[in-house]
Order: structure tokens, then C-alpha cells, then sequence
């Protein structure tokens, strides 16, 4: 059974281009949550979905930022117009359909976003 | 929204010894607690989580106990060892019951 998938897992690009960041979940698991970490610092969650819903995007910047989980294929976190504070390492988890309770939440390898 | 404080930031201890991580939440919802585990460069892995409905659990060297009346868990790690040294991360459900909020991760060396 695979682990969460990320690709790339190294990604440059240049103020004002758009950077993609794809996460595939663990096989069963149908929540992915996007959590970005800048150096030496800790997780901060941006973004919960479901497949073809977002669940919640309280922690993502209202502009330039947006994801997606379509009913088929991968989840995509975009950045569009990246500018230097978005270099950081993104991750994604997942997690399996849970009741009530959480349910334990997988990370992927991450994506280390570098803006030059 | 949930906040999560850890403490301390670092921690250095030699190879056997105990070490005890801090961990303080504020949103008394929170039902779940995980603790991570993060090398240089690599994902968080998940080392061992707490529920609230126990006060503590153990996994071989490692151990958390939870106060939810106190809104504090901890997780303890005996007879370190060189391999455990990492940046360890808590974590608390948010509000939404989904997302989990994370603290800001101890540096933990341990020196043989």
C-alpha cells in the first residue's frame, strides 16, 4: 500500500509564475488536508477537502492560493503569481473516511517551493 | 480559533536519559492529539496519539498523557537514544474537528 504521494518534490520558480503541487492520498483515504512549513518553523494547516469539496480553507490566503480534489486524479494546491514568501516546504496528508472522531492523518514527502 | 503552545523549544540530553516534551491547548473541544516526528528534510511521521477519552498511552519507549481538565498532554521518550534526536511536532484537532493544529516543534538532541 503506497504512502501519500507528492510530486514534484523540488519545485523553482520565478516571481509571478504559477507553481502546482500535486498530492495523491494513500489508497481508502478520501480527505487531504495542505499544510505548509517555512524554515524552522512548525505545520500550518491551509486547506481540507474532500473529493470535489473543500471542506475548509480558513488557513489559506484568499488571493493567489487555491486547491482542488477532483473525483479523479490527484489534489492540486496552486499558486499563482508566486512571489519570495512562498518558498516553503508544502505538505499533504490524508486520512481515511472517519465517524465521528479524527481519524490519523498521513503525510506526503512534501513539495519544497523555492521563488527566486 | 485553536491555539497549541509547546515547550521547550530545544532540549539536548544525553543518550539514556528521559525526555519530556509540553504541549498546552486552548480549545477544549479538542478531542485528538497527535505527536509527529520530523528528520532534517523529511515528512512528519507520526509517532504516537492520545484520544480523549484516556489519559495516557504507552508505546515501548514512548508515552503521552493527556489533562484535558488542564487542556496539557506531554509526550515522554525513555532511554533516548542518538536516533531519536529530530524535531518532534504536537498537534491538536482544530475546530472544525478536521484540521490539526500544530505547535511550533522541540529540536531534541541527543548526544551519545
Amino acid at each position: 500500500n503506497a504512502g501519500v504521494m507528492q510530486n514534484p518534490r523540488h519545485l523553482v520558480r520565478r516571481r509571478g509564475q504559477e507553481a502546482r503541487l500535486r498530492c495523491s492520498p494513500m489508497k481508502g483515504h478520501s480527505h487531504v488536508y495542505w499544510y505548509r512549513q517555512l524554515p524552522e518553523e512548525g505545520l500550518k494547516f491551509m486547506v481540507y477537502l474532500q473529493k470535489e469539496n473543500i471542506i475548509d480553507e480558513s488557513g489559506m490566503p484568499k488571493e493567489r492560493f487555491s486547491a482542488e480534489f477532483p473525483k479523479e486524479g490527484p489534489s492540486i494546491l496552486r499558486i499563482q503569481q508566486v512571489v519570495r514568501g512562498d518558498s516553503a516546504a508544502y505538505f499533504c496528508a490524508s486520512s481515511p473516511p472517519g465517524g465521528d472522531s479524527q481519524e490519523t492523518q498521513y503525510f506526503g514527502p512534501g513539495t519544497r517551493l523555492l521563488v527566486l | 480559533g485553536e491555539n497549541v503552545e509547546q515547550h521547550p523549544s530545544t532540549l539536548s540530553v544525553q543518550e539514556g536519559d528521559s525526555a519530556v516534551i509540553k504541549c498546552t491547548y486552548s480549545d477544549s473541544a479538542s478531542n485528538y492529539f497527535p505527536w509527529y516526528k520530523q528528520e532534517l528534510g523529511k515528512r512528519p511521521q507520526l509517532i504516537i496519539d492520545i484520544r480523549s477519552n484516556v489519559g495516557e498511552k504507552k508505546d515501548q519507549r514512548i508515552a503521552v498523557t493527556l489533562n484535558k481538565t488542564a487542556k496539557h498532554f506531554s509526550l515522554h521518550i525513555t532511554e533516548t537514544q542518538p536516533e531519536d534526536s529530530a524535531v518532534y511536532f504536537c498537534a491538536a484537532e482544530g475546530q472544525a474537528g478536521t484540521a490539526l493544529i500544530f505547535g511550533k516543534g522541540t529540536t531534541l538532541s541527543v548526544s551519545s
